[in-house]
């Protein structure tokens, strides 16, 4: 049985980073993409971007470039998402989500439980 | 990548069926057999539900369907029951290699 376990909420402050993990088990971690699905409060669901583990290639969703990086350690299993320069309309929960395989049309499968991540003065 | 259009809300009775229209784009729904719908309950993370637009995961109760005319994608509940309160986002496959998201319909049981 496949499980994706993220860290724990956040609470960061205007203009600083978060980096947030996933890691995974139960499953072969090099076989499929894993990606990061944001959630605004009472809103919809927006991809931002995803990694392959290996060879380690990310790419992004448009309105995020410059602002967010994501990794895979497969020594660990466990994905990452930092996004940089956070402010208020950030505030959301951030899932990590994995694909079917490293195929880019796979659907998510299995998901993480979600971390919250606030932004606040 | 704009956002493919759901409908806000939907609504039905135990027994009844209810329909959740997706509309997008020839460069995302009408260009790809590669539309999935999830469903999530409040405070939980989406589950897969229907994938390649008409396959139902492994678990997944036949009282979902989906189906596709053009730049429409389309979800069917069948035998509503008052677990299938929750709300639905569907998502395609894009001619950019990247998944888009529908804003989600709120689906209420009577």
């Amino acid at each position: 049985q496949v499980h994706l376990v993220q860290s724990g909420a956040e609470m960061k402050k205007p203009g600083s980073s978060v980096k947030v993990s996933c890691k995974a088990s139960g499953g072969t971690f090099n076989s499929h993409t894993i990606s990061w699905v944001r959630q605004a409060p009472g809103q919809g669901l927006e991809w931002m971007g995803r990694v392959i583990p290996i060879p380690g290639i990310a790419n992004y969703a448009q309105e995020f470039q410059g602002r967010v990086t994501i990794t895979a350690d497969k020594s660990t299993s466990t994905a990452y998402l930092e996004l940089s320069s956070l402010r208020s309309e950030d505030t959301a929960v951030y899932y990590c989500a994995r694909a079917g395989s490293v195929t880019a049309n796979r659907p998510f499968d299995y998901w993480g439980q979600g971390t919250l991540v606030t932004v606040s003065s | 990548q704009s956002a493919l259009t759901q409908p806000a809300s939907v609504s039905g009775s135990p027994g009844q069926s209810i329909t959740i229209s997706c509309t997008g784009t020839s460069s995302d729904v009408g260009g790809h057999n590669y539309v999935s719908w999830y469903q999530q309950h409040p405070g939980k993370a989406p589950k897969l539900i229907i994938y390649d637009v008409t396959n139902r995961p492994s678990g997944v109760s036949n009282r979902f369907s989906g189906s596709k005319s053009g730049n429409t994608a389309s979800l069917t509940i069948s035998g509503l029951q008052a677990e299938d309160e929750a709300d639905y986002y569907c998502s395609s496959y894009t001619s950019s290699s990247t998944p888009v998201f529908g804003g989600g319909t709120k689906l209420t049981v009577l």
